[in-house]
């Protein structure tokens, strides 16, 4: 069946540490792959999307990278600070025709300062 | 300006009562969706309608019916509420584009937290 992976603990971290996140789906071939924010009580709001024919993404603070060999990307937040304490998810979409999104748990992220 | 407007932001009720949630998005997207998140926080499609038309229908129960008068606004019905039902329903949009170059970043609302008691 498919299936998308995040880690379901929490990720504590140091201010002005890398935060590392992992997506990992097993059984799909996604055309691309995106990432969401959550913060309590409110809803995903889009970060970055990278395409299967892409290595890596980078906006800001903030870098994707996308393995499809290894089914796996990692979301990356440099210089962490405690206002990117929040839920991280990733979703995939099934195909280009296929408009909704298959979303990971999410991990939550606490930036300690 | 909200892109994405949900109502009412909570709702409590008795088993058995029939609710209804609204959304609204006034960013000119051609699909709207409806996602539950449980307790355990897993986002999970219900629905999705393209320019007013039906194009996913996830396995819900039909006592949950979708209904989307315009492009603009898609409100979702529940019959005969259950204990189950309780999470909280998120209505998000997209411009999506098929093919290669398809994206559907996805806007979401606030969420409606829904409690059946």
């Amino acid at each position: 069946s498919q299936k998308i992976e995040q880690n379901s603990e929490a990720l504590n971290i140091q201010e002005g540490k890398t935060a590392t996140l992992t997506c990992n789906y097993t059984n799909y071939s996604p055309a691309y792959l995106q990432w969401y924010r959550q913060d309590p009580g409110r809803g995903p709001v889009f970060l970055l999307l990278i395409r299967e024919n892409e290595k890596e993404k980078r906006k800001e603070r903030l870098k994707v990278t996308f393995d499809t060999t290894l089914k796996q990307s990692l979301f990356h937040i440099t210089a962490s600070q405690p206002a990117d304490s929040a839920t991280y998810l990733c979703a995939l979409a099934l195909g280009t025709g296929r408009r909704a999104l298959t979303f990971g748990s999410g991990t939550r992220l606490q930036v300690q300062p | 300006d909200t892109a994405v407007s949900q109502t009412p932001k909570y709702l409590v009720t008795q088993m058995g009562n029939d609710k209804s949630i609204k959304c609204e998005q006034n960013l000119g997207h051609d699909t709207m969706y409806w996602y539950k998140q449980d307790s355990k926080k897993f986002l999970k499609i219900m629905f999705s309608y393209n320019n007013k038309e039906l194009i996913i229908n996830e396995t819900v129960p039909n006592r949950f019916s979708p209904k989307s008068p315009d492009k603009a606004h898609l409100n979702l019905h529940i019959n005969s509420l259950e204990l189950g039902d309780s999470a909280v329903y998120f209505c998000a949009s997209s411009q999506g584009t098929s093919g290669v170059k398809a994206k559907n970043i996805q806007y979401f609302g606030a969420g409606t937290r829904l409690s059946v008691l």
